[in-house]
């Protein structure tokens, strides 16, 4: 049973426009969620995180957005850029657990 | 410094090689992970040190033998691998989420590509 889901394998949008990944999860349990880059080859780079506490948290170009209550998030990314081309997965912990969920990624390609 | 650091950054090893996979943060961290990663999957993780401690093994096959020296380095000792092993091995590295940190994101080292030939 996939706890994190990513249900857009890939998305396509144009460069200087927004770009906007989502993520449901089911477990209650999970307070901190973050988001990860991946390019081919490499390891993931950690983008930016948020709390359960919160509902926004924004960094740069980045922000993630949190509803709890319909256990859904999303990275929005403005102005997208051909460097942002990648992918992302979405992941999720739990207090006092080692563990992260990760979702299966989304392939994000910006055209230029 | 949000820095992971992996060696070798490729190894092609036979079924009856041994050999060894090495990972070094200077985050002080205290927590560091080993994860799989297989083309367009996510990460799957395979063992947790914290404080220089195995906290967890996902029944993970002898093959792979995880060793933490001291708090900054993590090795994982390869032996009689099978071709299905041919992966991504990432290391990654965090506070201590079971410290009361509410900050616990895992920092990840670039990875080494493992070929089993």
């Amino acid at each position: 049973d996939q706890q994190v889901k990513q249900n857009s394998p890939s998305l396509s949008v144009q460069e200087g426009r927004i770009s906007i990944l989502n993520c449901d999860y089911t477990n209650s349990m999970f307070d901190y969620f973050l988001w990860y880059k991946k390019y081919p080859a490499e390891g993931p780079t950690f983008l930016i995180s948020i709390s359960s506490i919160k509902d926004k948290n924004e960094d740069g170009r980045f922000t993630v957005f949190l509803n709890k209550s319909a256990k859904h998030l999303s990275l929005h990314i403005v102005p997208s850029q051909p460097g942002d081309s990648a992918v992302y997965f979405c992941a999720a912990g739990g207090a006092g657990s080692y563990q992260l969920t990760f979702g299966k990624g989304t392939k994000l390609s910006v055209i230029p | 410094d949000t820095e992971v650091t992996q060696t070798p950054k490729h190894l092609v090893m036979g079924m009856t090689n041994k050999k060894s996979l090495k990972c070094e943060q200077h985050m002080g961290h205290r927590a560091m992970y080993w994860y799989k990663q297989k083309a367009k999957k996510p990460p799957e993780l395979m063992f947790v040190y914290s404080y220089e401690k195995l906290s967890i093994n996902e029944s993970v096959p002898s093959r792979f033998s995880p060793e933490c020296p001291n708090s900054s380095l993590l090795n994982l000792h390869l032996h009689a691998l099978q071709p299905e092993d041919s992966a991504l091995y990432l290391c990654a590295s965090s506070q201590d989420p079971t410290s009361g940190t509410i900050r616990y994101e895992q920092y990840f080292g670039p990875g080494t590509r493992l070929t089993v030939t």
